[in-house]
């Protein structure tokens, strides 16, 4: 049964740092792994999808990684900003489920 | 434009009552599904329908009836409301394959009194 974790649970970081957030799956048979951003009482968001074949995704100031053999996965984010301040969440696709991790909560202090 | 869109967005019900949510994705996606967000914000696989036959059940109390009338409508009826029902269910499609970005819609906060 895939399994996600997601570490740390929480984070706060002063605004301009750069940061890393880790996501880890037990069942390395997937399709992709999504990187999502949830902001309190919204939906959503799709940050990053890097798929199974892939080691990385760009965009912006965000870079995911991807291994696979090993079931892991990081968000790095550059130059932090408050703005950033959300929940981050690592999802992992396989045969019509998307399984998630439970987030971290990431804080920028201004 | 919206890619995901639910309705309503909040719902507020007394224990007994029947409710149905609503999920539209004008994407062409294959997949749609239902998750749960809980009080701990843990998001958790309720149903995953593809091409209107469902493909995954997680479980879910007899209570919670999906139906999906086309491939981008995916809709959700809970029957005999309880107390622990309440939480905000969300909607989503994707694509199939590895290419399956997911998109979710706003969520339905339901609230169960």
């Amino acid at each position: 049964k895939q399994e996600v974790t997601q570490i740390p649970a929480a984070l706060s970081v002063p605004e301009g740092e750069n940061l890393v957030l880790n996501c880890s799956f037990t069942d390395s048979a997937i399709y992709n792994l999504q990187w999502f951003r949830q902001d309190p009482g919204k939906g959503l968001t799709s940050l990053l999808l890097i798929q199974s074949s892939q080691r990385e995704q760009t965009s912006g100031r965000l870079n995911a990684s991807l291994d696979k053999s090993s079931g892991r996965s990081t968000l790095y984010i550059a130059a932090s900003q408050p703005g950033d301040s959300a929940t981050y969440l690592c999802a992992v696709y396989r045969d019509d489920k998307i399984i998630f991790g439970k987030g971290t909560r990431l804080h920028i202090l201004p | 434009d919206t890619a995901v869109s639910q309705t309503p967005k909040y719902l507020v019900t007394q224990m007994g009552n029947d409710k149905s949510i609503k999920c539209e994705q004008n994407l062409g996606h294959d997949t749609m599904y239902w998750y749960k967000q809980d009080s701990k914000k843990f998001l958790k696989i309720m149903f995953s329908y593809n091409n209107k036959e469902l493909i995954i059940n997680e479980t879910v109390p007899n209570r919670f009836s999906p139906k999906s009338p086309d491939k981008a409508h995916l809709n959700l009826h809970i029957n005999s409301l309880e107390l622990g029902d309440s939480a905000v269910y969300f909607c989503a499609s994707s694509p199939r394959g590895e290419r399956a970005e997911a998109f979710f819609g706003q969520g339905t906060r339901l609230t169960v009194v």
